[in-house]
Parts: structure tokens; C-alpha cells; sequence
């Protein structure tokens, strides 16, 4: 079945790095494009970063430009996320997700139909 | 950006109720509209899609309206499975999503 599995998280320092792993399986990786969205304590949902499917271009939510940046690699079916000059707010659980697209009157439709199970990141 | 704003933020309800939940769009989104469930604890789960289609899987109980800036979740038929809190999402900026606050549905 579509399984994504996150790892990578833990305790670490203001201004410290830490990077983020999501491990996709069931389906053609290299298809699909991928989110990291994040949840603080209590907090409701933010998106962070995208890749496109080819892993060449990406973007960021202006909360983490300039500090996080995602990658792929399509021959491991693997997503990352390198988070550095963390801060106290950027503690949260983060989850990844898959790009998912449908079709209806010729008109494409985008959302995030799979979700990893998270891995939390605290920043402290 | 895309602003999006949900009401009520908390809602209690009964089983069996008949639950609305609204989205406001800061500006129009056409149909770019998402609804996920999320319960305490878990994962957040696609509900509906480009503003009503219902995802392979979700109860038929779980509908979706609306277009521009203005979009509702219903449920008709409150589950005690359905005691969760429920997020809109934006996709009219692909891929610069956007979630709503989140609506609280708990027990009445």
C-alpha cells in the first residue's frame, strides 16, 4: 500500500541543523510531487516546502525561506528536509505528504492525499 | 496569500446531528478547495476535493458546496467517529497551499 514514513526528528538547539527524512513506498515516486507540512503543539496545520516531481524546482512558505531547503532522490524514493538556524517556533511535528491531482472537466485539482504518520522536531 | 478563515472555530453536536462547518476564502479560489479530518493524535486525513468531490473511501454521509470565496463541509449524520477538527486547505496557488485554522467538532 502508499506508505510514507518520516524520521529524522528530535531535541536540538536554537540556531542548530537538523534534516528530516520521508521514505515513500507503493507508489512511482518519481511521478509525484511532495510537501512537508508542519503541526506546532495545539497549533493547526502549515505548509512548508515543496518539490516537484523531477526535483528541480521547489518552494518554501516565507516562514522557513532562506533556512530549510527539500530535496529528493527519485532512485531511492526518498524526500528530505535539511532545517538549519532553527528556532523556538519552528518546533513542531512534520509531516510528509504526497501531491495527488485530479481531472474534472479538463480543469486539474491539487491536494495532498497521503500523509506519513510524522516525526516531531523540538527546538529547545 | 490566500487567507482562509473557518466558523465556527468549535461546534458541539450530538450524534446524528447535522454539522456545518464554513470556509471564507480572502479572495476567490474558484473550486481549489480541500477539506481534510483530523482526530487527536493522528493523521491528517483527505476528506474532499476541488471543493465537493468525496475521496474514494470517505463515508458518503461527508459532502462539500461552494465556489469563489465561500465553501461548507457538511455532515449529515454526526458519527462518533467524526468527533475530530477539520481544516480547509487553498490549492488556488498550487503549490503554495494554504490551511484554515481548523473547526473543533466535540461531543455536545
Amino acid at each position: 500500500q502508499v506508505q510514507l514514513v518520516e524520521s529524522g526528528g528530535g531535541v536540538v538547539q536554537p540556531g542548530r541543523s537538523l534534516r528530516l527524512s520521508c521514505a515513500a513506498s507503493g507508489f512511482t515516486f518519481s511521478n509525484n510531487g511532495m510537501f512537508w507540512v508542519r503541526q506546532a503543539p495545539g497549533k493547526g496545520l502549515e505548509w512548508v516546502a515543496v518539490i516537484w516531481y523531477h526535483g528541480s524546482d521547489s518552494d518554501y512558505a516565507d516562514s522557513v525561506k532562506g533556512r530549510f531547503t527539500i530535496s529528493r532522490d527519485n532512485s531511492k524514493n526518498m524526500v528530505y528536509l535539511q532545517m538549519n538556524s532553527l528556532r523556538d517556533e519552528d518546533t513542531a511535528v512534520y509531516y510528509c505528504a504526497k501531491d495527488s491531482v485530479a481531472t474534472i472537466f479538463g480543469v486539474h485539482y491539487y491536494y495532498m492525499d497521503v500523509w506519513g504518520n510524522g516525526t516531531t522536531v523540538t527546538v529547545s | 496569500d490566500i487567507q482562509l478563515t473557518q466558523s465556527p472555530s468549535f461546534l458541539s453536536a450530538s450524534v446524528g446531528d447535522r454539522v456545518t462547518i464554513t470556509c471564507r476564502a480572502s479572495q476567490g479560489i474558484n473550486r481549489y478547495l480541500a477539506w481534510y479530518q483530523q482526530k487527536p493524535g493522528k493523521i491528517p486525513k483527505l476528506l474532499i476535493y476541488a471543493a465537493s468531490a468525496l475521496q474514494s473511501g470517505v463515508p458518503s454521509r461527508f459532502s462539500g458546496s461552494g465556489s469563489g470565496t465561500e465553501f461548507t463541509l457538511t455532515i449529515s449524520g454526526l458519527q462518533p467517529e467524526d468527533f475530530a477538527t477539520y481544516y480547509c486547505q487553498q490549492a488556488n496557488n498550487y503549490p503554495r497551499f494554504t490551511f484554515g485554522p481548523g473547526t473543533k467538532v466535540d461531543v455536545k
